[in-house]
């Protein structure tokens, strides 16, 4: 009940493309969604979040889309560059719990 | 500080021997967490302090893992007769207080343990 489920594991986008990184959870209790972007050698670092309430969520070039009903949420890249190459992480939480539970990472490469 | 700290950053040590981790939160920073990232894995939940106590150590893998933190700051986490198993990188982060998640986690780089 606590699992955050993560798709793919790895993805290859050319640069200027589409980056789409899907996550599921069973969980209805969980109220926060963030996603972290780790580079490597580095922490990861908060990208982006969103609260059940709102169904898209977008900063830059960077959108969650939420879907409620299906328990499923995801990240778009929009217009990916190299520099954005790096492992993303969806993540829930609840206030309840106390600790995030992350998906288990996606590899992103954006080729040139 | 401006970041979590973490030392050291890379452990090369021998298997069965204890090995110590040290966390330095970012200050005023109430709730530490300890997670494990196994290499190519998601992140596993280890530890959470808040304040100098623990109410949430359900994520230690065994009994050869322990952590403790003092003065609501400094945290270290250890492991006693260390395994190849207990080869991973293991962050840290902290948040301004445990019931906030709005404001995020903020991790340090991690230390890279390797038991060989």
């Amino acid at each position: 009940q606590q699992q955050v489920k993560q798709s793919p594991q790895s993805l290859i986008v050319q640069k200027g493309g589409i980056s789409i990184i899907n996550c599921a959870y069973e969980n209805t209790a969980f109220d926060y969604f963030p996603w972290y972007q780790q580079f490597p050698g580095k922490g990861p670092a908060l990208l982006i979040a969103i609260r059940p309430d709102v169904s898209e969520k977008k900063e830059g070039r960077f959108t969650i889309s939420f879907n409620k009903s299906a328990k499923q949420f995801s990240l778009h890249i929009m217009d990916s560059q190299p520099g954005d190459s790096a492992t993303y992480f969806c993540a829930a939480i609840s206030g309840g719990y106390n600790k995030l539970i992350f998906g288990a990472g996606t590899r992103l490469a954006v080729h040139p | 500080g401006a970041g979590v700290s973490q030392s050291p950053s890379n452990k090369v040590t021998e298997k069965g021997k204890d090995v110590e981790l040290r966390c330095d939160p970012i200050s005023g920073h109430t709730a530490l967490y300890w997670y494990r990232q196994s290499l190519g894995q998601g992140l596993e939940f280890l530890i959470y302090f808040q304040g100098n106590s623990a109410p949430d150590k359900s994520g230690l893998p065994s009994d050869r893992f322990s952590a403790e933190r003092t003065g609501g700051s400094v945290s270290t986490l250890t492991i006693q007769r260390t395994q190849q198993e207990d080869s991973a990188v293991y962050l840290c982060a902290s948040s301004p207080q445990g019931q906030a998640p709005t404001y995020g986690y903020t991790f340090g780089s991690g230390t890279r343990l390797t038991v060989v």
